[in-house]
C-alpha cells in the first residue's frame, strides 16, 4: 500500500527565509502528486499538483514543487516566506488507477514576523 | 457560494449516542469522500461514493455508515459514539474529469465526552 512521509513535523522560519518541505512516497508506479495547505481553522486547499510533463510545478502564492522520480520525492519550495504562510502543509499521492488519495502526516509551518 | 458545505460545524455529544454529519456540494461533482483528521492532524480516507455508489470503504468500524441520497449529498451516520471518534471530519468532492482535484469542506469537529 502507498505511504507518504513528511519528515519535517514542525518548521519555524523567519519572514523572507526560504522554505523547503520534504515529501517522499513509497510505491514507485505512476503517481499523481499534490500539496494541500490548511490555514488555521480553515479547510484544505490545493496549492499545486503534478500529473505529467515538466517535473517542476508552480502553484498558487509563489509555491513550487519538484517531482524527482528516482528519489520518490515531491518537495515543496518557496523562495521567501511570509507570515501569512503559517499553516499546516500536506503532501498527498494518488496511484494511477486508484481512486484513493493518501496523505502524509503534515508539516506545521510557523513563520515568525 | 460555498462549494462544499458541512453541517454542523461543531458537534459535542456523549458516549453511546448516535449522530449524523451532513455534506453537500454544489459543484456538480460525481465523487464524494469522507476523511477523518485526528488530533495529530493525520488525514485518513474513510469512504468514497461515485454517483451514489460506494467505491472506497477503508477499515472503518461498522458503527460508521455513509449514505448518499443523490450525487450532491454524502452524509455520515455514527452509531454508539466512542471517545476515540473525537476528530475533525472532512467531506470532499471531485469531478469525473482527468483533473483530479478534491475540494474540501470546512470540517465538522466532533467531540465525544
Amino acid at each position: 500500500a502507498q505511504s507518504v512521509s513528511q519528515h519535517n513535523h514542525h518548521v519555524i522560519l523567519s519572514e523572507a527565509a526560504s522554505l523547503e518541505l520534504g515529501c517522499n512516497y513509497s510505491y514507485g508506479g505512476t503517481v499523481n502528486l499534490f500539496w494541500y495547505v490548511q490555514y488555521p481553522g480553515q479547510h484544505l486547499q490545493l496549492l499545486l499538483k503534478y500529473f505529467s510533463g515538466d517535473p517542476l510545478v508552480k502553484g498558487i502564492k509563489g509555491f513550487e514543487a519538484e517531482f524527482i522520480k528516482s528519489k520518490f520525492s515531491f518537495n515543496l519550495r518557496k523562495p521567501s516566506v511570509q507570515w501569512s504562510d503559517t499553516a499546516e502543509y500536506f503532501c498527498a499521492v494518488k496511484d494511477f488507477g486508484n481512486e484513493k488519495l493518501t496523505f502524509g502526516t503534515g508539516t506545521r509551518l510557523t513563520i515568525i514576523p | 457560494d460555498t462549494a462544499v458545505s458541512q453541517t454542523p460545524k461543531y458537534l459535542v455529544t456523549q458516549m453511546g449516542n448516535d449522530k449524523s454529519i451532513k455534506c453537500e456540494q454544489n459543484l456538480g461533482h460525481d465523487t464524494m469522500y469522507w476523511y477523518k483528521q485526528d488530533s495529530k492532524k493525520f488525514l485518513k480516507i474513510m469512504f468514497s461514493y461515485n454517483n451514489k455508489e460506494l467505491i472506497i470503504n477503508e477499515t472503518v468500524p461498522n458503527r460508521f455508515s455513509p449514505k448518499s441520497p443523490d450525487k450532491a449529498h454524502l452524509n455520515l451516520h455514527i452509531n454508539s459514539l466512542e471517545l476515540g471518534d473525537s476528530a475533525v471530519y472532512f467531506c470532499a468532492s471531485r469531478s469525473s474529469g482527468s483533473a483530479y482535484e478534491q475540494y474540501f469542506g470546512p470540517g465538522t469537529r466532533l467531540t465525544v465526552t
